[in-house]
């Protein structure tokens, strides 16, 4: 079984609609994020959250709100899609361990969304 | 500003034949450098964590370096499974995330 899960593994939609990416893990890491990558452009991180309580912005956050319902469990949305929210999304878990507090990050299937 | 730049961004290769890419970054108080490969349409698998320069990691036909500018990604004797892209990362800064390159495509051709 995957250790990172993502739903929808694809989706279309159209301009102005609600749309919400879902991911879920069973490593037990409290730090999971969101990704997206175009091409060109490489992976770029959306939000990211160290615990259920903490949420913090990324570098592209605008247009993007985020949900972390539990531990294992963080769900990205679109409140109203537009064409260039056409990307690859990835979901990351990752765990300080071992007296480093940034670890390696380990990274759903991804979920290739497109807005038409 | 943080930054990782790789290069080549493609390299063809013939079975066995070795080379090696590169990984350039200028992260402030670098924490640790990373390396990923991506196939197509997947999700980047972890290879490699390297967190001091001279520190160096193998894994089969793979072996990562790290230097205090830069890291190298070297494949001996690749094979056309080895084609993918490679992702390197580094983490630094006040909130130590992720900083990835755009990543160099390998192919590998029999």
């Amino acid at each position: 079984d995957a250790d990172v899960t993502q739903t929808p593994r694809n989706r279309i939609t159209k301009t102005g609609k609600r749309i919400m990416l879902e991911c879920s893990q069973t490593k037990g890491h409290d730090r999971m994020y969101w990704y997206r990558q175009d091409p060109g452009l490489g992976l770029r991180l959306i939000y990211y959250s160290f615990d259920v309580k903490d949420i913090n912005k990324g570098e592209i956050s605008d247009g993007y709100s985020v949900s972390r319902q539990a531990q294992a469990k963080f769900s990205l949305s679109l409140e109203s899609a537009i064409p260039n929210q056409t990307a690859l999304y990835f979901c990351a878990t990752s765990d300080p361990r071992g007296g480093r507090t940034y670890n390696e990050q380990f990274f759903g299937p991804g979920t290739r969304l497109t807005v038409l | 500003e943080d930054q990782v730049t790789q290069s080549p961004e493609a390299l063809r290769l013939q079975e066995g034949e070795s080379s090696s890419l590169n990984c350039s970054y200028t992260v402030s108080g670098l924490r640790g450098l990373f390396w990923y490969r991506q196939d197509p349409g997947k999700g980047p698998e972890f290879l490699f964590t390297l967190y001091s320069a001279g520190e160096e990691k193998e894994k089969e036909r793979l072996k990562a370096t790290l230097t205090k500018k830069e890291s190298f990604l070297h494949i001996t004797a690749p094979k056309p499974e080895d084609s993918a892209t490679y992702l390197c990362a580094g983490t630094g800064g006040s909130q130590g995330n992720l900083i990835f390159g755009k990543g160099t495509k390998l192919s590998v051709k029999p």
